[in-house]
């Protein structure tokens, strides 16, 4: 099984910062790598799929890139509504695993 | 689309429970559908997927030999039988779509609100 890690496991940060998480996969996953947003109370949402391509309707302050077993996920200009723990999700291999997330707050 | 999950509750630790999943909004048929959970202690984990016309199953080694997932297209609708439930098992169940047709079983583009399961004697 490929065994995700990110840090920070939480981060505080100003509106209009730019936020960065990182994610590092176990074994290379080539470009096999999502990243969702779960916000307070609510279900798992798709931003990024495939490193770095936006899901439909996701803002373009989201972004994703990396390879192999490094990726990042950014956010440029931290908005109130941006608060959630976002998580990675590799399916280079089965079985599909996610990261433990990192819960983004307002400081 | 709209994903509509059911049957959770309380359960004693070794009971039962079959959680439903009834789908709307696409074409059934064509999607390969997952079951996820969610717990404070284990996060988002894959549990089980099935392949479009149920050829193709796959489970997390956790619930291998207990769950079973089958899917009934002519009602929309895609089920997860738990067997032998743990204290572990306990968690919010989540029914999840591919993305696209492309995009394979794993990039789960929607889903459901979330079944709670727990067990506990």
């Amino acid at each position: 099984d490929i065994h995700m890690t990110q840090s920070p496991s939480s981060l505080s940060a100003s509106i209009g910062d730019r936020v960065t998480i990182t994610c590092q996969a176990g074994h290379d996953i080539s470009n096999y790598l999502n990243w969702y947003q779960q916000k307070p109370g609510k279900v798992p949402k798709l931003l990024i799929y495939d490193v770095s391509n936006l899901e439909t309707g996701v803002p373009s302050r989201f972004s994703g890139r990396g390879s192999g077993t490094e990726f990042s996920f950014t956010i440029s200009g931290l908005q109130p509504e941006d608060v959630a723990t976002y998580y990675c999700q590799q399916y280079q291999s089965l079985p599909p695993a996610f990261g433990p997330g990192t819960k983004v707050e307002i400081k | 689309v709209q994903l509509l999950e059911s049957g959770g509750g309380l359960v004693k630790p070794g009971g039962s429970l079959r959680l439903s999943c009834v789908a709307s909004g696409f074409t059934f048929s064509d999607y390969y559908m997952s079951w996820i959970r969610q717990s404070p202690g284990r996060g988002l984990e894959f549990v089980s997927y099935i392949s479009p016309t149920s050829d193709y199953t796959n489970y997390a080694d956790s619930v291998k030999g207990r769950f079973t997932i089958s899917r009934d297209n002519a009602k929309n609708s895609a089920f997860l039988q738990m067997d032998s439930l743990r204290a572990d098992d306990a968690a919010v169940y989540y029914c999840a779509r591919s993305r696209s047709y492309e995009s394979g079983a794993s990039t789960y583009g929607y889903w459901g609100l979330g079944t709670r399961v727990t067990v506990s004697s």
